[in-house]
């Protein structure tokens, strides 16, 4: 398998433009997460889905972020309008619920947002 | 409030000497446990993880971690570190209720090798 795919690897835009990340999930997972990793802040959960569903958004930091999933094989997490403080690396990761209930999680390489 | 506290942010070795990264939980409720490792550049793996059964759990790489429930820890340990064992590594704790289902991710320490 490919792994988690994540697309742009970088991304450099101005304030106040869209941004928009995309995730491929490795196939027959069943969640699907979205975090965010900076230096002072860690690595944030933003959102999750169980079956393409969403499930806890309260990581989200505010309306700007919104996620979607509207297929088993493709995530998005769109910023609108970006600002310098999105800056960060964004992280998807997917995972099968097993019979124990310890999913191990499987990230992708991130995406490097850069908001100038 | 469920947390993961990861009490040391840096742990600087030398090579070939031996580690314990800890970690140390909260939740009144049964977990599952993780370590994960980031090298530079990369996304996370896993690196070992505790479900039930024996406490000492064997990973790859030649890490291993224990599981005390009375002290509510999961340290990481590894007898003899490698220069590409030069990295971050995060705890994790999954807590799973019937109404709540969420993995915590602790703040990281960050490993470095000196040979």
């Amino acid at each position: 398998d490919a792994g988690v795919i994540q697309s742009p690897r970088h991304e450099v835009t101005e304030m106040g433009q869209e941004v928009t990340l995309r995730c491929k999930p490795i196939s027959g997972h069943d969640y699907l997460f979205w975090y965010r990793q900076t230096m002072m802040r860690g690595l944030e959960l933003l959102i999750y889905f169980n079956n393409n569903v969403p499930i806890d958004d309260s990581g989200m930091p505010e309306d700007r972020f919104s996620a979607k999933m509207p297929n088993a094989s493709f995530s998005t997490l769109k910023i609108q309008p970006s600002e310098p403080r999105d800056s960060a690396v964004y992280f998807c990761a997917s995972s099968l619920e097993d019979r124990e209930g310890a999913d191990t999680q499987y990230f992708g390489p991130g995406t490097r947002l850069t908001v100038l | 409030a469920q947390s993961v506290t990861q009490l040391d942010s840096q742990v600087p070795v030398f090579e070939e000497a031996p580690v314990e990264l800890r970690c140390n939980y909260s939740s009144s409720v049964s977990v599952y446990l993780f370590w994960y490792v980031q090298y530079p550049n990369q996304g996370l793996q896993l690196l070992l993880k505790y479900l039930s059964g024996s406490t000492l759990v064997k990973g790859i790489n030649g890490f291993e971690a224990e599981f005390n429930k009375s002290q509510t820890s999961f340290h990481l340990r590894k007898p003899s570190v490698h220069i590409s064992d030069t990295a971050e590594y995060f705890c994790a704790v999954r807590i799973k209720k019937t109404s709540y289902d969420k993995v915590i991710f602790g703040p990281g320490t960050s490993l470095s090798v000196i040979p």
